[in-house]
């Protein structure tokens, strides 16, 4: 079965960065695009981007652009989202979710989540 | 960029009554829309994509319709595990914007 482990929480000062991890199983890495969201405490859901597995392209949402980076590795089967310049405001649970439809169709509905990864951002 | 705008943000309701959720697109999204469930410290739950096809497994009370800029959500008969957080989502060109999120609560 599909299955999406995070790597474990992290505690970051204000302007560091932080790479988030994620590895996947239990399909065929290279089908599937692979979104990353956020939920800050208490709030909504936000989507932050998605990478092609295939050629590692990649969109970012407007707010994130210039701080985000999210990368692949084929290899080792694992999905990974930095983000820069920390600020309290990204305070937040970060999720990897798999999306539905079978690349190189058009992506557009998150089907399988992973547990999440607490980033706290904090001076 | 598209939005999508959830209503109401909260909703009281009984076990057994029919309950509707409503998510309104900044522009005409075609039927490029989902809804997702969220329970307390999980991750969301796909319910509906393309605005009216069940993922596997989610049980046939519920159903979603609309196209273009009006979608909805609808629960037939509430059950005790459906009290939760529900969030609509639209996709358009690799870009995807979430609902702010509808409460459902125990009245």
């Amino acid at each position: 079965q599909v299955q999406l482990v995070q790597s474990g929480a992290e505690v970051k000062k204000p302007g560091a960065s932080v790479k988030v991890s994620c590895k996947a199983s239990g399909y065929n890495f290279t089908n599937f695009h692979m979104h990353w969201v956020r939920q800050a405490p208490g709030q909504g859901l936000e989507w932050v981007g998605i990478i092609n597995p295939s050629g590692g392209s990649t969109t970012y949402a407007k707010k994130f652009q210039g701080r985000v980076t999210m990368t692949r590795d084929t290899s080792t089967g694992t999905f990974d989202m930095e983000l820069s310049s920390l600020r309290s405001e990204d305070t937040a649970m970060y999720y990897c979710a798999r999306d539905i439809v079978l690349v190189p169709a058009a992506p557009g509905w998150i089907q399988h989540w992973g547990q999440g990864t607490l980033v706290t951002v904090s001076s | 960029d598209i939005q999508v705008t959830q209503s109401p943000s909260t909703l009281a309701a009984s076990v057994g009554d029919r309950v509707t959720f409503t998510c309104r697109a900044s522009q005409y999204i075609s039927s490029w829309l989902a809804w997702y469930q969220q329970k307390p410290g999980k991750a969301p739950k796909l319910l509906i994509y393309a605005a009216s096809s069940l993922d596997n497994g989610v049980p046939s009370r519920f159903s979603g319709s609309g196209s273009g800029t009006e979608f909805t959500l609808t629960i037939s008969g509430l059950q005790p595990d459906d009290y939760a957080t529900y969030y609509c989502q639209q996709y358009n060109s690799f870009s995807i914007a979430f609902g702010q999120g509808t409460r459902l609560e125990i009245k």
